[in-house]
């Protein structure tokens, strides 16, 4: 059966650390990798991942993909309060006619001041 | 434009009731993706909308049953109601072309139901 998985399932720091969230999987047919910020209802798209070791970066966000340990990483640096939020890893799998997205159960982040 | 929206916001049903939700795509995209996500849980898969047809299923029982119209925005029923369907239902849409080299989604904010 195809699943992702996320760790931490939480995390706490402080304004200005530097966190580093991560995401293994285990799917047939992987075409891509996803990460998604949830603040409060919709996730809203960070990163697209489809080649390994190529890092893909906005702002102070940035994200990996290892094809061969099957894992991707994503980093922020400087924190801010607003970073507060859930991370979610997602794979997309091809199965028969089309694609869906594989969730983590996400990571849930708190940036205190 | 707009970009994904759904309706209603929020729905509070009894145990054995049937509920309906709903959901406009992005302009421009004619893919709809349902998604389960409870408290806690990253979204769980529903089903997948094309054509107006159901192209790929998740986990998920009869009980729940989709249709997507010629203008490409779907409705998701769910029937016979159970306490454990409580969750946050969002709705994502993209391009079947992108969809299919596997290209990101874009999320509604989704209809919070609850059922007691």
């Amino acid at each position: 059966e195809d699943k992702v998985v996320q760790s931490p399932l939480s995390l706490v720091v402080h304004e200005g650390d530097t966190v580093t969230l991560n995401c293994s999987y285990e799917v047939t047919n992987f075409r891509s990798l996803l990460w998604y910020k949830q603040e409060k209802k919709a996730p809203t798209f960070l990163f697209m991942l489809t080649s390994s070791g190529i890092e893909k970066k906005s702002g102070r966000l940035s994200s990996i993909l290892d094809k061969k340990e099957l894992f991707s990483i994503l980093n922020i640096t400087a924190t801010q309060t607003g970073d507060s939020a859930i991370y979610l890893c997602a794979v997309i799998t091809y199965g028969g006619a089309t694609n869906k997205l594989i969730f983590g159960t996400g990571t849930l982040l708190a940036v205190q001041p | 434009d707009a970009g994904v929206t759904q309706s209603p916001t929020h729905l509070i049903k009894t145990r054995g009731q049937q509920v309906t939700l709903r959901c406009s795509p992005k302009s421009g995209h004619d893919t709809v993706s349902w998604y389960q996500q409870a408290l806690g849980q990253g979204p769980q898969f529903i089903f997948q909308y094309y054509e107006e047809e159901e192209r790929q299923r998740g986990n998920f029982p009869d009980r729940f049953s989709g249709h997507q119209f010629p203008n490409y925005s779907s409705e998701l029923n769910v029937n016979a109601l159970l306490l454990g369907d409580s969750a946050l239902y969002l709705c994502a849409s993209s391009l079947m072309r992108g969809v299919l080299r596997g290209a990101e989604a874009f999320f509604g904010q989704g209809t919070r139901l609850t059922v007691v």
